[in-house]
């Protein structure tokens, strides 16, 4: 089955600077890849995501860039901002089969003012 | 429905006392998952749902947990004697699933399980 690596699990950095979270994949038949934000005590929420027949996605201050050949897929997060600390998980999605979606292990944020 | 919905939302129970925990997915959604989130960690993986089946139970973590799914809907996990160790957030999720580059998942506020 999929096997999905994140990386750092823990990121801070200044209000204003750019955060960029990285994640891996092993099936290379994946074409979906989410992105959810979960505040604290609050539900995971999707915030963009990215489909295997483009290679890069902005929305706002996010972007999300996908590179198929290596199997790897970031978020990118520009001025960031002290509502932007929260955890960060990818996820990939397998194709065909039971269409299972694997989280990464998710990527806790801080944003220091 | 107009969201994934879970109850309870809170239990504490007692160790070695069973503990069932509902969730009701989005009307359609015909995938549907549990995972655990222990304070601070990440999205522990249960069980996975496809209607009423349930290809990849491999998250599990004993035979003391066991979840069904009726109708295509509705999902229950169940926590046999129950232990600390369990005390977590239990999250329910479910998505369409009907092309795989459309697989959003939405998830409902959770269940949080004290074992006391």
């Amino acid at each position: 089955g999929e096997n999905v690596e994140q990386h750092p699990s823990t990121l801070s950095v200044q209000e204003g600077d750019s955060a960029v979270i990285k994640c891996t994949y092993s099936d290379s038949a994946s074409n979906y890849f989410p992105w959810y934000k979960q505040e604290l005590g609050k539900r995971p929420q999707l915030i963009i995501d990215i489909r295997s027949n483009v290679g890069e996605k902005k929305d706002q201050r996010i972007a999300v860039t996908l590179n198929k050949t290596a199997k790897h897929f970031s978020l990118h997060i520009t001025e960031t901002q002290p509502e932007d600390s929260a955890v960060y998980f990818c996820a990939a999605t397998e194709l065909g089969g039971y269409q299972k979606v694997t989280f990464g292990t998710g990527t806790k944020l801080q944003v220091i003012p | 429905g107009a969201g994934v919905s879970q109850s309870p939302s809170n239990k504490v129970t007692e160790k070695g006392k069973d503990v069932e925990l509902r969730c009701d997915p989005i009307s359609g959604h015909t995938a549907l998952y549990w995972y655990r989130q222990s304070l601070g960690q990440g999205l522990e993986f249960l069980i996975y749902f496809q209607g009423n089946s349930a290809p990849d139970k491999s998250g599990l973590p004993s035979d003391r947990f066991s979840a069904e799914r009726t109708g295509g809907s509705v999902s229950t996990l169940t926590i046999q004697r129950t232990q600390q160790e369990d005390s977590a957030v239990y999250l329910c999720a479910s998505s369409l699933a009907l092309r795989s580059d459309r697989n959003t998942i939405y998830f409902g506020e959770g269940s949080w399980l004290t074992v006391v």
